[in-house]
């Protein structure tokens, strides 16, 4: 049940971009995406329900697959504080919340 | 916006001993909280599902005597690490969600830091 996330790892210089991918074998309620650096709490940056769906916030935006298999995290032109663990939380009890997630990527930002 | 607070962020107790964590919806009435345990390094693992006025929800794997679950009130959901061990050190965290309506923010606790020495 666990969802997929590719890639484990991505190492940036400022500016440059990264795609972070989530996905799973059954169609998913909703996906929905955070962001945890080293030693406090997952911040919430955006959740998918419907599939086709687009959005995004500020410079970072996701899609999710329209058969909802699939979600994508995009980062744009990416800044130092953009670095820390992505993990995405697919809903496995339609609709109450239940998430679980990924094992995450890894994102590091460097000057 | 709505804050989902936990008590304590650190915490050292005994091994043998209980240690009881907090998560409390601060703006916000929450029938169903999520516990969650994170080992360094890893992903957030699912426990168990706490709901108000009945029992929670352990997921496989989880001992239910072990981690002792009771959503008193529709804000405050309490974990209880019964004789804890070395191995049960972790970051343990709580989410909750305002409303029920479909595209709903879930919040997260600040998370708790449990070392049992």
């Amino acid at each position: 049940q666990q969802p997929v996330q590719s890639p484990q790892a991505v190492i940036l210089r400022e500016g440059e971009d990264a795609v972070i991918n989530c996905s799973s074998s059954k169609a998913l309620y909703s996906v929905h995406w955070y962001r945890q650096k080293h030693g406090e709490a997952p911040v919430f940056l955006m959740i998918l329900l419907k599939g086709g769906e687009q959005k995004g916030h500020e410079k970072i935006s996701a899609s999710f697959n329209e058969k909802k298999q699939q979600s994508s995290l995009y980062l744009t032109a990416s800044q130092l504080s953009y670095s820390g663990t992505y993990f995405c939380g697919t809903d496995v009890s339609g609709g109450y919340n239940k998430l679980i997630f990924g094992a995450g990527t890894r994102l590091a930002v460097h000057p | 916006g709505a804050v989902v607070s936990q008590h304590p962020s650190w915490v050292i107790c005994k091994s043998g001993t209980s240690v009881k964590i907090e998560c409390r919806s601060l703006d916000f009435q929450a029938t169903t909280m999520f516990w969650y345990r994170q080992f360094p390094k890893q992903s957030l693992m699912l426990m168990a599902t706490s709901n108000e006025g009945s029992k929670a929800t352990y997921e496989q794997g989880v001992e239910k005597d072990k981690f002792l679950i009771n959503h008193a009130s529709l804000t405050l959901s309490t974990l209880t690490v019964t004789s804890a061990h070395p191995e049960d050190s972790s970051f343990y965290i709580c989410s909750a969600r305002p409303g029920l309506a479909d595209g709903n923010t879930i919040y997260f606790g600040e998370g708790s830091w449990l070392t049992v020495v």
